[in-house]
């Protein structure tokens, strides 16, 4: 069975600096996907940013970046420039690929994003 | 526009009471999910239907049902709720085997509080 930890349950940025945050998971599986779910106290699940695990290169989105390894099973996220708005529960998922598979998700990460 | 929708937002009701949780996807996905955030916002599935067809059956308790009217609809129905029962229940969909597009949305959740 996949895990998923997030090791840091709360953390805190000042606005417009760069906050990372942590994620391992667990598999016997080659093909997958990771993802970075975003949910903001109006509770909507929003996805920030997906990596594809066979490819090498790191996911990025506009000031949403991510450093994949996979041999080491880690999948961080990183904020640069943060802004209020960035203030939310952070998720790691993990996916098998495959159909209709199941996200796996961390206890998620509480980023509060200072003025 | 909106592509994952669920009805109601809020429910509270008394313990013993019987309810349901109406989600509607208007993006063409073949697979829809249940799942559920509990109080310290742990997020974990509970179903998964592809094609209105059962798929992931995640050890819930029989007292609840979910059913897919049709590859649009997925619908959870709960019996005899109890405390317990009191959290956020997320639908998600996704089209399977679309070429990079195997990421879940999901629906804005709806809030169940047993009294």
């Amino acid at each position: 069975a996949q895990t998923v930890t997030q090791s840091q349950p709360e953390m805190s940025v000042q606005e417009a600096e760069t906050v990372t945050l942590s994620c391992t998971y667990d598999t016997s599986e080659n093909n997958y996907y990771l993802f970075w779910y975003k949910q903001p106290p109006s509770r909507q699940m929003i996805l920030v940013i997906r990596q594809e695990a066979y490819k090498q290169q790191n996911a990025t989105e506009n000031r949403f970046s991510v450093n994949f390894q996979k041999a080491a099973k880690s999948f961080s996220l990183k904020i640069s420039d943060s802004q209020l708005g960035d203030t939310a529960m952070y998720f790691c998922a993990f996916m098998k690929q495959g159909g209709s598979e199941k996200l796996v998700f961390g206890k998620g990460t509480k980023l509060t994003v200072n003025p | 526009d909106t592509a994952v929708s669920q009805t109601p937002k809020y429910l509270v009701t008394q313990m013993g009471n019987d309810k349901s949780i109406k989600c509607e996807q208007n993006l063409g996905h073949d697979t829809m999910y249940w799942y559920k955030q509990d109080s310290k916002k742990f997020l974990k599935i509970m179903f998964s239907y592809n094609n209105k067809e059962l798929i992931i059956n995640e050890t819930v308790p029989n007292r609840f049902s979910p059913k897919s009217p049709d590859k649009a609809h997925l619908n959870l129905h709960i019996n005899s709720l109890e405390l317990g029962d009191s959290a956020v229940y997320f639908c998600a969909s996704i089209n399977v085997g679309t070429s990079g597009g195997e990421t879940q949305y999901f629906g804005p959740g709806t809030r169940l509080l047993v009294l």
